[in-house]
């Protein structure tokens, strides 16, 4: 079945460590995102890409960093730079509409949960 | 940026109707209206999206206010399985169509 994998499901890193995050899509979309969520609050952007080789920072992209080699893959690296990253992490993927600010369906995988010990 | 208004929850009873509300006073005219609901720990669903006219789906309809400054969702029957958080989010165009969702409205259901 065609969907949104993202692994691993659950992390734990020691503070100082960088830990990359997989998301990987047999949709064919155009379009990959990253989205944090903290408890009660809800996503918040931190990268996206439209095209292969091509990203762009989203609302909270310091301490982050991804790649987008692949039309498939979009890893995100959360870095030991980033001061505060215990969260849930969403990634998410679109065909991108031609023609239409619509941007098509948002198709969301199940997260991946972040703890630093 | 375009922002919406929601209220942070809302109740109602099993089998009735639901109409969640969204302000968004500053929408553009090439802005879509998207709606999308997350059960907990899981990642958000889409539910339904328009841009001026009512929009009906098999899982809810969308009701578009002619000036477009709000809108709102309607569950004809609500089940025990709507209980989620809605949000209620504007394309973004400049920003390859990402949608920023805020809080969304916390939808509790009781039988």
């Amino acid at each position: 079945d065609g969907g949104i994998t993202q692994s691993p499901k659950y992390l734990f890193r020691k503070e100082g460590q960088n830990v990359t995050l997989s998301c990987e899509q047999n949709l064919n979309h155009d379009a990959m995102y990253w989205y944090r969520q903290d408890p009660g609050q809800g996503l918040r952007l931190i990268y996206y890409s439209q095209i292969v080789n091509d990203f762009q920072k989203g609302d909270i992209a310091e301490g982050y960093s991804v790649s987008r080699e692949k039309k498939e893959s979009f890893p995100l690296t959360v870095t030991s730079a980033q001061k505060n990253p215990t969260a849930f992490y969403l990634c998410a993927s679109r065909r991108l509409a031609g023609g239409s600010s619509f941007g098509g369906e948002l198709f969301f995988g199940e997260g991946s949960r972040l703890t630093v010990l | 940026d375009a922002k919406t208004t929601q209220p942070n929850s809302m109740e109602s009873n099993e089998e009735e109707p639901v109409h969640l509300p969204c302000n968004h006073s500053t929408i553009s005219g090439t802005d879509y209206i998207h709606w999308y609901r997350q059960l907990p720990s899981q990642g958000p669903e889409y539910v339904i999206h328009g841009l001026t006219s009512n929009v009906n789906n098999r899982m809810a309809s969308l009701a578009i206010a002619e000036d477009r400054k709000s809108s709102t969702l309607i569950l004809h029957r609500a089940t025990l399985r709507d209980a989620a958080v809605y949000y209620c989010i504007l394309s973004m165009v400049d920003s390859g169509y990402a949608l920023n969702f805020g809080k969304g409205t916390s939808l509790l259901v009781t039988p």
